[in-house]
């Protein structure tokens, strides 16, 4: 156990719905990450909150959108959903925004299937 | 965008043989690190490098952060079963950002 949450782990929903992933960071840390890895890909850069705000966006789609509540969760939103869309979403968590040398706990990801 | 390019994508090998992954950028990071991911699992953390030719070893594991902070090696010795899984680069402060960007993958697969 990394000591970040993600629910749900597994998702299946229909083009067109919206679906919304949460992530619990680890005890202490700060900032949350989110992440989106296709089959057999590396990982692509959503989002990253600090004590929340927005520090930095990746390739984030205007269907999607995420916040970092006051308790620290986050929450990851995805809207008009497209076959496109099913992959892994990861979420992981860090002491501080840095950019130095943070470890970045992972949690074990939300399977999103989009039929 | 994928700023950083792993090479090679996928690797199999027998136990008992050495390789190389590498991990390159045209973007100058203030650290990288190296992760490894199982199948149903989160990337977890192998090493971070923060020096400019820093050399750091991890039992039969070797990282080099390049000279100028663009580029990374990951050399197993010995690869043993083990050590098959997804091997991520990822760079982190380029342009002054706060972001973590994760490189294309390397998938090793060790057979006995």
């Amino acid at each position: 156990d990394s000591g970040v949450t993600q629910t749900p782990k597994h998702l299946i929903t229909a083009t067109g719905q919206r679906v919304t992933l949460r992530c619990s960071p680890r005890s202490g840390d700060l900032s949350v990450y989110w992440y989106q890895q296709s089959l057999d890909q590396g990982l692509q850069f959503l989002i990253q909150y600090y004590n929340g705000e927005e520090r930095a966006k990746g390739n984030i789609l205007e269907r999607f959108s995420a916040q970092q509540f006051p308790d620290l969760h986050s929450e990851l939103n995805l809207s008009s959903l497209e076959l496109g869309d099913s992959a892994l979403y990861f979420c992981a968590s860090s002491v501080d925004p840095g950019p130095g040398a943070n470890v970045l706990t992972f949690g074990a990801g939300s399977r999103l299937t989009v039929l | 965008t994928q700023l950083l390019e792993q090479s090679p994508q996928f690797l199999s090998i027998q136990e008992g043989e050495n390789l190389t992954v590498y991990c390159n950028s045209s973007s100058v990071f203030s650290s990288l690190q190296w992760y490894r991911q199982e199948p149903g699992e989160g990337p977890v953390l192998l090493v971070t490098v923060v020096t400019g030719g820093e050399v750091k070893k991890l039992k039969r594991l070797t990282f080099q952060f390049g000279d100028a902070r663009k580029d990374s090696s990951l050399h197993i010795t010995a690869a043993q079963p083990g050590d098959t899984g997804l091997y991520l680069c990822a760079g982190a402060g380029a342009s002054g950002t706060y972001k973590y960007i994760f490189g294309t993958g390397t998938r090793l697969k060790v057979l006995a």
